[in-house]
């Protein structure tokens, strides 16, 4: 069965650290892969996706990884702020060609 | 900004009740989604919809049912409310003619708490 998976445990780091978050996947050969930024009792927001055939993509603080052999994308937050803590969500395409998210790490960047 | 918004944020019923919770979007986005999503837990698409009398069932079985009669328009009914259904309501749009860039617009939610 199709799988995405984020770890579930949250991750601490201090302000100015770089964060790094891991998504993996089983049995999607996704054309792309999402991530989006979630707030407590809000929805998720979409920061950034990363296409099959590209191996980094960058937007200010954010760079994301697109590894298709290994089936892994990882998330990085250069710079971390408090501000930058929240729950991280990737999201692919499944066989339906709905979006499907994984369960998300939340980040608790601490000053 | 996206331009999805849903109400009510914050709902408490009895159990038995019919409800009706709202989503509309100002983008003209053909596609429209419900995801459930428990505390802590990952989201579940329970319906969707490609445009105007199109409706779905999503992965996750859901009580729930949804009408899409305007493109700006995709509300969820409960026609009896229960305690299991108490979960956060996550409505989110579309647009499918960027098949390469197809992002979500999600709404701030609804808490509904059936008691």
């Amino acid at each position: 069965s199709q799988k995405i998976e984020q770890n579930s445990e949250a991750l601490n780091i201090q302000e100015g650290k770089t964060a790094t978050l891991t998504c993996n996947y089983t049995n999607y050969s996704p054309a792309y892969l999402q991530w989006y930024r979630q707030d407590p009792g809000r929805g998720p927001v979409f920061l950034l996706l990363i296409r099959e055939n590209e191996k980094e993509k960058r937007k200010e603080r954010l760079k994301v990884t697109f590894d298709t052999t290994l089936k892994q994308s990882l998330f990085h937050i250069t710079a971390s702020q408090p501000a930058d803590s929240a729950t991280y969500l990737c999201a692919l395409l499944n066989a339906g060609n709905m979006l499907t998210f994984g369960g998300g790490t939340r980040l608790m960047v601490k000053p | 900004e996206a331009d999805i918004y849903q109400t009510p944020r914050y709902l408490v019923i009895g159990t038995g009740k019919k409800i009706t919770l709202e989503c509309s979007q100002t983008m003209g986005h053909d596609k429209m989604y419900w995801y459930q999503q428990d505390p802590g837990m990952e989201l579940h698409l329970i319906h969707y919809s490609y445009g105007v009398n199109s409706t779905e069932k999503g992965d996750l079985s859901s009580e729930s049912t949804v009408s899409r009669i305007r493109t700006e328009h995709f509300p969820l009914t409960l026609e009896s409310a229960r305690p299991s259904h108490t979960s956060q309501y996550l409505c989110a749009s579309s647009d499918p003619r960027l098949r390469s860039n197809e992002k979500l617009f999600f709404g701030s939610g609804t808490q509904l708490s059936v008691l």
